[in-house]
């Protein structure tokens, strides 16, 4: 079945300063890839997406390009605020017979001023 | 997409009560996920309810604990029933929005058991 692995957080940042969470993935075929963010005291949100092969997906300033040949969707930012304190969320679509998506452990960044 | 509206937003309970979460969907939709988020953890996926048929259950979580309904294609509740201090986490509802368009979850409703 699928599988996501997310780099343990919490990762510390000082404003501006640039920013990478890693995502790899194990799956069949190429699914689309996703990236949700969790504010404080909220639900999740989809924050940006790519559904093929070298897609970047893009929002709010942050990237992510799906990269087949080394299974990974890394999240970017060049310059990060205070307010992009949240917890970051790799997923995948369901696969096979499933209707159950697969989400990554979380990565909680926390950006200082 | 899909807007979901979740009630309430949070809840301090005594144990041995039970609580109802409320989910309200604004679009018709066949499938909607109900999660648990413990503190500083991952999404763990309670069941998944369907209209006219019973929720299916995931391995760990039981209808007698955490009963659901799923009146309609627009509406579902949650019941924690006989709840403990371990039952104190965020609950989430979430639906698809199509093959391809991730998905859309509520608000999330943080439970704390005293």
């Amino acid at each position: 079945g699928n599988s996501v692995t997310q780099m343990e957080g919490p990762v510390t940042l000082s404003e501006e300063a640039f920013l990478t969470i890693n995502c790899t993935y194990t799956a069949t075929g190429y699914p689309s890839l996703f990236w949700y963010v969790q504010y404080p005291g909220e639900g999740l949100q989809l924050l940006l997406k790519a559904t093929k092969a070298d897609d970047k997906g893009s929002n709010k300033g942050f990237e992510a390009t799906y990269r087949k040949e080394t299974t990974s969707f890394h999240l970017e930012k060049g310059s990060v605020q205070v307010s992009d304190s949240a917890v970051y969320f790799c997923a995948l679509p369901p696969s096979g017979g499933s209707y159950i998506p697969t989400f990554g452990r979380g990565t909680s960044l926390i950006v200082h001023p | 997409s899909a807007v979901i509206s979740q009630k309430p937003s949070r809840d301090i309970c005594q144990r041995g009560t039970s609580l109802t979460i409320q989910c309200q969907v604004d679009s018709q939709v066949t499938m909607m996920f109900w999660y648990r988020q413990q503190p500083g953890q991952s999404l763990t996926l309670i069941a998944t309810a369907n209209q006219g048929s019973e929720a299916t259950y995931e391995s760990g979580f039981v209808i007698d604990k955490f009963p659901i309904s799923r009146p309609n294609l627009t509406f579902s509740t949650l019941t924690v029933s006989n709840m403990s201090p371990e039952d104190s986490s965020i609950y989430l509802c979430s639906v698809s929005q199509g093959a391809g368009d991730g998905y859309t979850f509520g608000s999330g409703t943080r439970l704390t058991v005293v």
